[in-house]
């Protein structure tokens, strides 16, 4: 089946700080990946998505590349701000067959930026 | 343009009472519609999903049930609450693009 794994949190940073949270996956197909971000007390957003290998999804000065060598697709932002504290799920879906769309997440990491 | 709103925001429910919560989805035909469940301090769990109007498909075991009466509505009951029930619930719709549109969620704590 499918999975996905993110790295532990909580993950704690200073205002402009490099972030990189890495998620890889397992897949039996051939599966698109998101990042979705989920801000204190609300439902989940989806921030990025790629479809395809060597794919970047970029939003709000987050970027991830699809790596299929690899199975990462790993969240990177140059320089965090305060706003950017949220929990941050990794994800992916196949399309076609019995998937029916179905989204598989990793655990979440929570990121806390300080100012 | 597609939204989906889903209700109540929060919810205290004894142990041992039913449930409801409801989520509809406007501005779309014939959606995927999906129940998740995020428990306090873990990730999100996929609870049913519905390719069309009582066509319901569950993924784990568990007290709950859900059905779709309607093709943009999408009910999550219980009989009885268990405390385990506990947690966050997310409705969320896919169309023939790619991705999910969530909901904002209900905080469910059963005492």
């Amino acid at each position: 089946g499918n999975s996905v794994t993110q790295m532990e949190g909580p993950v704690t940073l200073s205002e402009e700080a490099f972030l990189t949270i890495n998620c890889t996956y397992t897949a039996t197909g051939y599966p698109s990946l998101f990042w979705y971000v989920q801000y204190p007390g609300e439902g989940l957003q989806l921030l990025l998505k790629a479809t395809k290998a060597d794919d970047k999804g970029s939003n709000k000065g987050f970027e991830a590349t699809y790596r299929k060598e690899t199975t990462s697709f790993h969240l990177e932002k140059g320089s965090v701000q305060v706003s950017d504290s949220a929990v941050y799920f990794c994800a992916l879906t196949e399309i076609g067959g019995t998937s029916y769309g179905k989204l598989t997440f990793g655990q979440g990491t929570i990121l806390t930026v300080h100012p | 343009s597609q939204t989906i709103h889903q209700w109540p925001a929060t919810l205290v429910q004894p142990v041992g009472s039913p449930l409801s919560l409801e989520c509809t989805v406007e501005g779309t035909s014939n959606p995927n519609l999906y129940w998740y469940r995020q428990a306090a301090g873990r990730g999100l769990q996929l609870l049913f999903y519905s390719i069309g109007i009582d066509q319901i498909s569950s993924e784990v075991p568990q007290n709950l049930s859900a059905s779709r009466p309607q093709d943009r509505q999408f009910i999550l009951s219980s009989k009885k609450l268990l405390l385990s029930d506990s947690g966050f619930y997310l409705c969320a719709w896919a169309g023939t693009g790619i991705g999910y549109t969530f909901g904002s969620g209900t905080r469910l704590t059963v005492v």
